[in-house]
């Protein structure tokens, strides 16, 4: 079965700041997605940015990038220019292309940021 | 506005009561899912729908039951609740393409007492 760890449980940043949260993933499939969703106070789920296995380019999304290392099975959220708004839960979550298989999810990391 | 909607927000149970989350959206999506979140644990998948008709078990279905009613709803039912059922539940749905992330709605959090 296929897993995703997020090995921080929580972190902190100082604003303005660059910080970067870890994850880590287990499969055997050579095609499949990586995500990381942001959960703020406010309980929402907000898809913040998404990478295909099969792309070598890292996705960017403005402060959001990513550094995609398939071989070492690893996805990890660059954020820069940290705002106070970042700070939430973030999760990074894994799904196969093929049929309905559903998003894994890792535990979370919650990541602060300091004023 | 377009997306997910579940009700409700928050609710209180005793234990060995029963209720039914309700999730709808109007994105024309074919797959739904029910996820709780717990403490420490991340979202965990209970069931899971790939298109009207059809329902899977996820990591964590027992205490659980769920009805795919049409293609808007999917319904997570709670038989006769107990506190380790106190959780945070998600409904979520996924667009068409692979790499589509999912909707999620604002959650339920439900308390057992």
């Amino acid at each position: 079965a296929q897993t995703v760890t997020q090995s921080q449980p929580e972190m902190s940043v100082q604003e303005a700041e660059t910080v970067t949260l870890s994850c880590t993933y287990d499969t055997s499939e050579s095609d499949y997605y990586l995500f990381w969703y942001k959960q703020p106070p406010s309980r929402q789920m907000i898809l913040v940015i998404r990478q295909e296995a099969y792309k070598q380019q890292n996705a960017t999304e403005n402060r959001f990038s990513v550094n995609f290392q398939k071989a070492a099975k690893s996805f990890s959220l660059k954020i820069s220019d940290s705002q106070l708004g970042d700070a939430a839960m973030y999760f990074c979550a894994y799904r196969i292309p093929s049929g309905n298989t559903p998003l894994v999810f890792g535990k979370g990391t919650r990541l602060s940021v300091i004023a | 506005n377009a997306g997910v909607t579940q009700t409700p927000k928050f609710q209180v149970l005793k234990t060995g009561q029963s209720m039914t989350l309700q999730c709808a959206q109007d994105m024309n999506h074919n797959s739904m899912y029910w996820y709780r979140q717990d403490p420490g644990m991340g979202l965990r998948l209970i069931y899971y729908s790939a298109s009207e008709g059809t329902t899977d078990k996820g990591e964590v279905p027992n205490g659980y039951n769920v009805s795919r009613l049409n293609k808007r709803e999917f319904s997570l039912r709670l038989e006769s609740a107990a506190p380790s059922q106190t959780s945070v539940y998600f409904c979520a749905s996924r667009g068409p393409g692979g790499s589509y992330g999912y909707t999620f709605g604002s959650g339920t959090r439900l308390t057992v007492v």
